[in-house]
């Protein structure tokens, strides 16, 4: 069964340091999302992804996230400096060719920045 | 604006017992809704979902759910919980173009054995 693929599991970063999650997305997919969950918070959107270009971001993702599909089958996302209160489990979701289809997650990276 | 209610933030419940989750959303066209489990330092899976037609819902793993437009709910039901469905349950509903998603801030589920 295909599966959305995230990479790596965990990421310990000094805060300030810049980090990259990696995604592979279901390869028929078109759109793609970055969501984050801090711990014991629930699960909030940062960004949709659509033809290569951001179709939608939450006001969580400012100026020091940035995501990209490099390749044709990556997409990652970057937070240049990180702080503290960036410390979550980020998830990756791919949806299917038409809308109103379900999201697929990944399992899930979990970052702390220290 | 749009969001989703999970009123229960944690559940026990007892092995072989039923189950219902409550999920209320807001939302001011029709809703795409759905139920995601995560189980400890999981991702999120799947349950169920609903675009349109019945309002009745199955799902994987026994679960159903039932969209009441009346009462802007979409509650989740297993008739006998197993220990295996001990997890948080999160609904969500489509705000967006493109399917972006709005979480529930989940129901921690507790199976008493």
């Amino acid at each position: 069964e295909p599966e959305v693929t995230q990479t790596p599991s965990h990421q310990v970063t000094q805060m300030g340091q810049e980090v990259i999650l990696r995604c592979v997305p279901i390869s028929n997919h078109l759109y793609f999302y970055w969501y984050r969950q801090i711990l014991g918070q629930k699960v909030e959107f940062l960004v949709s992804f659509y033809n290569n270009e951001i179709s939608e971001k939450s006001e969580i993702f400012d100026d020091q996230f940035s995501v990209e599909r490099p390749d044709g089958s990556n997409f990652t996302l970057k937070i240049r400096s990180t702080k503290l209160e960036d410390s979550a489990m980020y998830f990756c979701a791919s949806n299917g060719k038409t809308e109103f289809t379900e999201a697929f997650f990944g399992q899930g990276t979990r970052l702390t920045v220290v | 604006a749009q969001s989703v209610t999970q009123p229960d933030i944690h559940i026990t419940v007892s092995e072989g017992a039923s189950l219902e989750l409550r999920c209320n959303y807001s939302y001011g066209a029709t809703p795409y809704l759905f139920w995601y489990v995560q189980s400890p330092g999981q991702g999120l899976q799947l349950l169920l979902k609903y675009f349109s037609g019945d309002t009745l819902v199955q799902g994987i793993k026994g679960f159903e759910a039932e969209f009441k437009r009346s009462q802007s709910s979409f509650n989740l039901r297993k008739p006998s919980v197993h220990w295996s469905d001990a997890a948080e349950y999160f609904c969500a509903v489509v705000t967006g173009g493109g399917n972006k998603l709005t979480f529930g801030t989940g129901t921690q589920l507790k199976v008493e054995l």
